[in-house]
Protein backbone atom coordinates (compact mmCIF):
# COMPACT_ATOMS: atom_id res chain seq x y z
CA UNK A 1 0.00 0.00 0.00
CA UNK A 2 0.47 3.60 0.10
CA UNK A 3 3.88 4.35 2.56
CA UNK A 4 5.37 7.97 3.66
CA UNK A 5 8.80 7.40 4.94
CA UNK A 6 9.93 10.50 7.03
CA UNK A 7 13.03 11.28 7.55
CA UNK A 8 14.72 11.81 10.34
CA UNK A 9 13.03 9.74 12.73
CA UNK A 10 13.49 11.59 15.89
CA UNK A 11 15.87 15.11 16.09
CA UNK A 12 17.34 16.77 19.28
CA UNK A 13 18.07 20.19 18.67
CA UNK A 14 19.03 23.25 20.86
CA UNK A 15 16.31 26.46 21.21
CA UNK A 16 16.79 28.71 18.25
CA UNK A 17 18.24 26.63 15.61
CA UNK A 18 16.65 25.91 12.57
CA UNK A 19 15.05 22.76 11.75
CA UNK A 20 14.34 20.87 8.42
CA UNK A 21 12.52 17.83 7.51
CA UNK A 22 11.45 15.82 4.96
CA UNK A 23 8.59 12.86 3.91
CA UNK A 24 8.81 10.79 0.73
CA UNK A 25 6.78 8.65 -1.45
CA UNK A 26 6.93 6.16 -4.22
CA UNK A 27 3.66 7.59 -5.40
CA UNK A 28 2.52 10.84 -6.62
CA UNK A 29 0.35 12.85 -4.20
CA UNK A 30 -1.79 16.09 -5.35
CA UNK A 31 -2.37 17.49 -1.87
CA UNK A 32 0.01 17.28 1.12
CA UNK A 33 -0.12 18.28 4.31
CA UNK A 34 1.43 18.94 7.96
CA UNK A 35 0.88 18.34 11.61
CA UNK A 36 1.78 18.70 14.46
CA UNK A 37 0.82 15.63 17.41
CA UNK A 38 1.65 16.64 21.09
CA UNK A 39 1.54 13.66 23.43
CA UNK A 40 -2.28 12.10 24.14
CA UNK A 41 -3.60 15.03 21.70
CA UNK A 42 -5.23 15.17 18.61
CA UNK A 43 -3.02 16.04 15.84
CA UNK A 44 -3.11 19.43 14.71
CA UNK A 45 -2.88 20.92 10.83
CA UNK A 46 0.08 23.03 10.20
CA UNK A 47 0.29 23.84 6.72
CA UNK A 48 -1.39 22.27 3.40
CA UNK A 49 -0.30 22.55 0.16
CA UNK A 50 -1.92 22.43 -3.22
CA UNK A 51 0.58 22.62 -6.10
CA UNK A 52 4.16 21.16 -6.81
CA UNK A 53 6.70 23.87 -6.36
CA UNK A 54 4.45 25.63 -3.78
CA UNK A 55 6.14 27.03 -0.67
CA UNK A 56 3.66 28.01 2.21
CA UNK A 57 4.98 29.75 5.24
CA UNK A 58 2.61 29.93 8.60
CA UNK A 59 4.39 31.93 11.08
CA UNK A 60 7.77 30.09 11.89
CA UNK A 61 7.26 27.09 9.71
CA UNK A 62 7.70 26.85 6.23
CA UNK A 63 6.91 24.01 3.97
CA UNK A 64 7.54 23.00 0.32
CA UNK A 65 5.71 20.57 -1.86
CA UNK A 66 8.29 19.06 -3.93
CA UNK A 67 8.20 19.60 -8.35
CA UNK A 68 7.91 15.55 -8.60
CA UNK A 69 4.89 15.17 -6.02
CA UNK A 70 6.43 12.62 -4.42
CA UNK A 71 8.22 14.62 -1.22
CA UNK A 72 7.84 17.29 0.59
CA UNK A 73 9.82 19.09 3.12
CA UNK A 74 9.08 21.14 6.22
CA UNK A 75 11.62 23.86 7.87
CA UNK A 76 10.63 25.11 11.40
CA UNK A 77 12.99 28.57 12.19
CA UNK A 78 13.96 29.35 15.84
CA UNK A 79 13.06 26.96 17.37
CA UNK A 80 11.22 27.26 20.84
CA UNK A 81 10.75 24.53 23.49
CA UNK A 82 6.80 24.90 22.32
CA UNK A 83 7.71 23.34 19.09
CA UNK A 84 8.70 19.89 20.75
CA UNK A 85 6.24 16.87 19.71
CA UNK A 86 5.53 14.59 16.79
CA UNK A 87 5.13 16.16 13.06
CA UNK A 88 3.23 14.11 10.56
CA UNK A 89 3.22 14.68 6.72
CA UNK A 90 -0.24 13.34 5.37
CA UNK A 91 -1.63 12.75 1.65
CA UNK A 92 -4.82 12.48 0.16
CA UNK A 93 -5.52 9.17 -1.25
CA UNK A 94 -8.15 9.59 -3.43
CA UNK A 95 -8.43 13.62 -3.90
CA UNK A 96 -11.57 12.57 -6.52
CA UNK A 97 -13.45 11.63 -3.16
CA UNK A 98 -10.99 13.26 -0.65
CA UNK A 99 -11.66 10.78 1.54
CA UNK A 100 -8.66 9.16 3.80
CA UNK A 101 -5.97 10.86 5.14
CA UNK A 102 -2.48 8.60 4.93
CA UNK A 103 0.25 9.34 7.56
CA UNK A 104 3.62 9.38 7.47
CA UNK A 105 5.97 7.60 9.98
CA UNK A 106 6.52 11.09 12.04
CA UNK A 107 9.60 13.23 13.02
CA UNK A 108 10.27 13.41 16.72
CA UNK A 109 11.30 17.05 17.92
CA UNK A 110 12.83 17.27 21.25
CA UNK A 111 14.38 20.64 22.18
CA UNK A 112 17.12 21.75 24.45
CA UNK A 113 17.31 25.05 26.18
CA UNK B 1 -14.67 26.77 21.41
CA UNK B 2 -15.86 25.30 18.07
CA UNK B 3 -13.34 22.86 17.30
CA UNK B 4 -14.00 18.86 17.19
CA UNK B 5 -14.75 17.56 20.43
CA UNK B 6 -14.77 13.97 21.52
CA UNK B 7 -15.98 11.95 24.74
CA UNK B 8 -14.42 10.04 26.60
CA UNK B 9 -11.12 11.16 26.79
CA UNK B 10 -10.05 7.73 28.34
CA UNK B 11 -11.59 4.64 28.07
CA UNK B 12 -10.50 1.81 30.37
CA UNK B 13 -12.41 -1.60 30.16
CA UNK B 14 -12.25 -5.17 30.64
CA UNK B 15 -11.70 -7.45 27.06
CA UNK B 16 -15.12 -9.34 26.04
CA UNK B 17 -17.04 -5.40 26.89
CA UNK B 18 -18.75 -3.07 24.51
CA UNK B 19 -17.72 0.38 24.38
CA UNK B 20 -18.56 3.77 22.59
CA UNK B 21 -17.24 6.64 21.86
CA UNK B 22 -18.60 10.22 20.21
CA UNK B 23 -17.31 12.88 18.07
CA UNK B 24 -18.96 16.59 17.56
CA UNK B 25 -17.79 17.32 14.95
CA UNK B 26 -17.02 21.16 13.94
CA UNK B 27 -20.80 22.78 13.59
CA UNK B 28 -20.34 23.91 9.43
CA UNK B 29 -18.10 20.54 8.19
CA UNK B 30 -20.16 17.86 6.42
CA UNK B 31 -17.82 15.50 6.57
CA UNK B 32 -16.63 13.48 9.90
CA UNK B 33 -13.78 10.64 9.81
CA UNK B 34 -13.00 7.71 12.26
CA UNK B 35 -8.78 6.73 12.41
CA UNK B 36 -7.48 4.66 14.93
CA UNK B 37 -3.83 5.56 16.04
CA UNK B 38 -1.39 3.04 17.69
CA UNK B 39 1.67 4.02 20.29
CA UNK B 40 4.66 4.88 17.77
CA UNK B 41 1.87 5.05 14.76
CA UNK B 42 0.25 7.69 12.27
CA UNK B 43 -2.98 7.50 12.66
CA UNK B 44 -4.85 5.24 10.39
CA UNK B 45 -8.14 5.67 8.60
CA UNK B 46 -11.38 3.89 9.37
CA UNK B 47 -14.35 5.38 7.94
CA UNK B 48 -15.95 8.46 6.97
CA UNK B 49 -19.25 9.89 6.49
CA UNK B 50 -20.69 12.62 4.34
CA UNK B 51 -23.48 14.22 6.25
CA UNK B 52 -25.61 10.83 7.60
CA UNK B 53 -24.61 8.71 4.53
CA UNK B 54 -21.14 6.39 5.19
CA UNK B 55 -19.03 6.29 2.21
CA UNK B 56 -15.85 4.31 2.86
CA UNK B 57 -15.29 2.26 5.40
CA UNK B 58 -11.61 0.75 5.61
CA UNK B 59 -10.31 -3.27 6.34
CA UNK B 60 -9.35 -2.58 9.53
CA UNK B 61 -13.15 -1.61 10.31
CA UNK B 62 -13.74 -5.35 11.31
CA UNK B 63 -17.32 -6.32 12.09
CA UNK B 64 -16.96 -5.86 15.63
CA UNK B 65 -16.45 -2.00 14.86
CA UNK B 66 -19.97 -0.04 14.07
CA UNK B 67 -20.11 3.91 13.57
CA UNK B 68 -23.21 6.15 13.00
CA UNK B 69 -23.51 9.54 11.85
CA UNK B 70 -28.08 9.54 12.76
CA UNK B 71 -28.63 12.83 12.12
CA UNK B 72 -25.77 14.05 9.98
CA UNK B 73 -24.03 16.10 12.92
CA UNK B 74 -22.21 14.24 15.56
CA UNK B 75 -21.09 10.73 15.14
CA UNK B 76 -21.18 7.25 17.55
CA UNK B 77 -18.06 4.45 17.13
CA UNK B 78 -18.93 1.80 18.98
CA UNK B 79 -16.50 -1.50 19.83
CA UNK B 80 -18.25 -4.84 20.61
CA UNK B 81 -16.52 -7.72 22.17
CA UNK B 82 -13.26 -5.52 22.93
CA UNK B 83 -10.21 -7.09 22.17
CA UNK B 84 -6.40 -6.15 24.34
CA UNK B 85 -5.72 -5.57 20.42
CA UNK B 86 -8.29 -2.60 20.09
CA UNK B 87 -5.82 -0.90 22.47
CA UNK B 88 -5.27 2.43 21.06
CA UNK B 89 -6.54 6.31 20.86
CA UNK B 90 -9.53 6.91 18.47
CA UNK B 91 -9.91 10.02 16.62
CA UNK B 92 -12.07 11.98 15.39
CA UNK B 93 -11.66 14.81 12.37
CA UNK B 94 -13.93 16.74 10.24
CA UNK B 95 -13.84 19.15 7.45
CA UNK B 96 -15.91 20.95 4.96
CA UNK B 97 -17.95 19.52 1.91
CA UNK B 98 -16.14 22.53 -1.08
CA UNK B 99 -13.82 24.29 -1.92
CA UNK B 100 -10.45 23.54 -1.26
CA UNK B 101 -10.36 23.65 2.30
CA UNK B 102 -12.33 20.11 1.94
CA UNK B 103 -9.15 18.44 2.43
CA UNK B 104 -8.08 19.85 5.12
CA UNK B 105 -9.24 17.52 8.44
CA UNK B 106 -9.29 18.97 11.94
CA UNK B 107 -8.99 16.43 14.33
CA UNK B 108 -10.63 16.00 18.14
CA UNK B 109 -7.68 15.33 21.26
CA UNK B 110 -8.99 11.51 21.06
CA UNK B 111 -10.55 8.90 23.13
CA UNK B 112 -7.86 6.70 24.24
CA UNK B 113 -9.13 3.29 24.96
CA UNK B 114 -7.31 1.11 27.43
CA UNK B 115 -8.15 -3.26 27.03
CA UNK B 116 -7.48 -5.32 30.08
Amino acid sequence: GQQLNQSPQSMFIQEGEDVSMNCTSSSIFNTWLWYKQDPGEGPVLLIALYKAGELTSNGRLTAQFGITRKDSFLNISASIPSDVGIYFCAVIGDTGTASKLTFGTGTRLQVTL
Amino acid sequence: DTGVSQDPRHKITKRGQNVTFRCDPISEHNRLYWYRQTLGQGPEFLTYFQNEAQLEKSRLLSDRFSAERPKGSFSTLEIQRTEQGDSAMYLCASSPTHGTSLYEQYFGPGTRLTVT
